[in-house]
């Protein structure tokens, strides 16, 4: 079955870096876009990142442009979130998410979640 | 960047009835790329329509959607006890970053 495992929240300072990273089974998954969304502490869904298949496109909310990088490593079904120069409000719970693209004919969105890892920004 | 509007913010309902939620776009959302994500507390996200009226894998049918362009709803035909949740709109594919509304918390009256 399709798992989804995020790992590497924490607590970090503000200005402070941590990388996330999304353990994946159970589907090809070099072929697929994944996406990173987050959710900050009693608040709604804010879709953070995504990445190509291939990693060759990659798109960012405005609120992290220029702050976190999103990567993927084929070889090991991993999907990474570089997240740089924290702020307080980057305090969420982060998830990943597969894109799963079309289906015959119809565009699906993400159809398999994570549970999510927390990150903390807080001096 | 499109904003989607959701409406009520709350909505306080009886086991049983009927529950309509809205969507609004601030612009028109191509090819009707407009999902709805049920989350209920201490878990993710749960993909229930696509393509503004197609349901997900195992989504039961009192799940419904509709609409196109900038209006979208969410019928949630008979209330069961489970489907007590927050519920948020998302548009996908009108431009690469997507984005959610802000939820509709559909609780027990």
């Amino acid at each position: 079955q399709v798992q989804l495992v995020e790992s590497g929240g924490g607590v970090v300072q503000p200005g402070g870096s941590l990388r996330l990273s999304c353990a994946a089974s159970g589907f090809t998954f070099g072929s697929y876009t994944l996406h990173w969304v987050r959710q900050a502490p009693g608040k709604g869904l804010e879709w953070v990142t995504s990445l190509s298949y291939d990693g060759g496109k990659q798109f960012y909310a405005d609120s992290v442009k220029g702050r976190f990088t999103v990567s993927r490593d084929n070889s090991q079904n991993t999907l990474y979130l570089q997240m740089n120069s924290l702020r307080a409000d980057d305090t969420a719970i982060y998830y990943c998410a597969r894109d799963r693209g079309y289906s015959g004919s119809s565009r699906v969105p993400l159809d398999y979640w994570g549970q999510g890892t927390l990150v903390t920004v807080s001096s | 960047e499109i904003v989607l509007t959701q409406s009520p913010g709350t909505l306080s309902l009886s086991p049983g009835e009927r529950a309509t939620l809205s969507c609004r776009a601030s612009q028109s959302i191509t090819s009707g790329y407009l999902a709805w994500y049920q989350q209920k507390p201490g878990q993710a996200p749960r993909l229930l329509i696509y393509g503004a009226s197609s349901r997900a894998t195992g989504i039961p049918d009192r799940f419904s959607g509709s609409g196109s362009g900038t209006d979208f709803t969410l019928t949630i035909s008979r209330l069961e006890p489970e489907d007590f949740a927050v519920y948020y709109c998302q548009q996908y594919g009108s431009s690469p970053t997507w984005t959610f509304g802000q939820g509709t918390k559909v609780e027990i009256k």
